[in-house]
């Protein structure tokens, strides 16, 4: 079942604000990422994580590795048009072992207002 | 680089045929693939995990002999939806990675069975 609860499920923004989203687990992660999905396509990896602690830029996104291993975050700075769509976190499980499945969260659905 | 493709990218079948999807990584090779389904305003649902030259894994609730699934080669994997309901319509979404490296996704297919 669902093992990461991502938050918010949904946001209405204005052009140009910045938007903050995380994802929380009970359980212990040692990878997180971050993709984004556009209406009919697959996601695209946007960041990866992959120690604790890990804070990595791309562009206007940062996210952060959670120092308990069981959180991240993604933020996004100056949103544009084009950031709109279904932001999903996902990570491999400590437990998942070399299988490395990813588990997904939920998703955010990012809506930018001009 | 890490590419992946689908095809088709949409397809609309009769109730009781059989769909076949492709899944290609074009340039890296693609030890494991997996399957996922999607429907409306959700996350991906693992269904599968295929190694190349090995059965795939299903997960727990999913007909394997239902959706057929081939890695017959490091670069292609086959989803085959047997005997299609309109309850399997939905948007497939196969990603593939490299070794231990991250997954890449492919863009999706929509299937639709009347």
């Amino acid at each position: 079942g669902q093992q990461l609860n991502q938050s918010p499920q949904s946001m209405f923004i204005q052009e140009g604000e910045d938007v903050s989203m995380n994802c929380t687990s009970s359980s212990i992660f040692n990878t997180w990422l971050w993709y984004k999905q556009d209406p009919g396509e697959g996601p695209v990896l946007l960041i990866a994580l992959y120690k604790a602690g890990e804070l990595t830029s791309n562009g206007r996104l940062t996210a952060q590795f959670g120092i308990t291993r069981k959180d991240s975050f993604l933020n996004i700075s100056a949103s544009i048009p084009s950031d709109v769509g279904i932001y999903f976190c996902a990570g491999h499980l400590l437990s998942s072992g070399s299988a490395r499945q990813l588990t997904f969260g939920s998703g955010t659905q990012l809506t930018v207002l001009p | 680089g890490a590419v992946v493709s689908q095809h088709p990218s949409w397809v609309i079948c009769k109730s009781g045929t059989s769909v076949k999807i492709e899944c290609r990584s074009l340039d890296f090779q693609a030890t494991t693939m997996f399957w996922y389904r999607q429907f409306p305003k959700q996350s991906l649902m693992l269904m599968a995990t295929s190694n190349e030259g090995s059965k795939a894994t299903y997960e727990q609730g999913v007909e394997k002999d239902k959706f057929l699934i081939n890695h017959a080669s490091l670069t292609l994997s086959t989803l085959t939806v047997t005997s299609a309901h309109p309850e399997d319509s939905s948007f497939y979404i196969c990603s593939a990675r490299e070794a231990l490296r991250e997954q890449y996704f492919g863009p999706g297919t929509r299937l639709t069975v009347t």
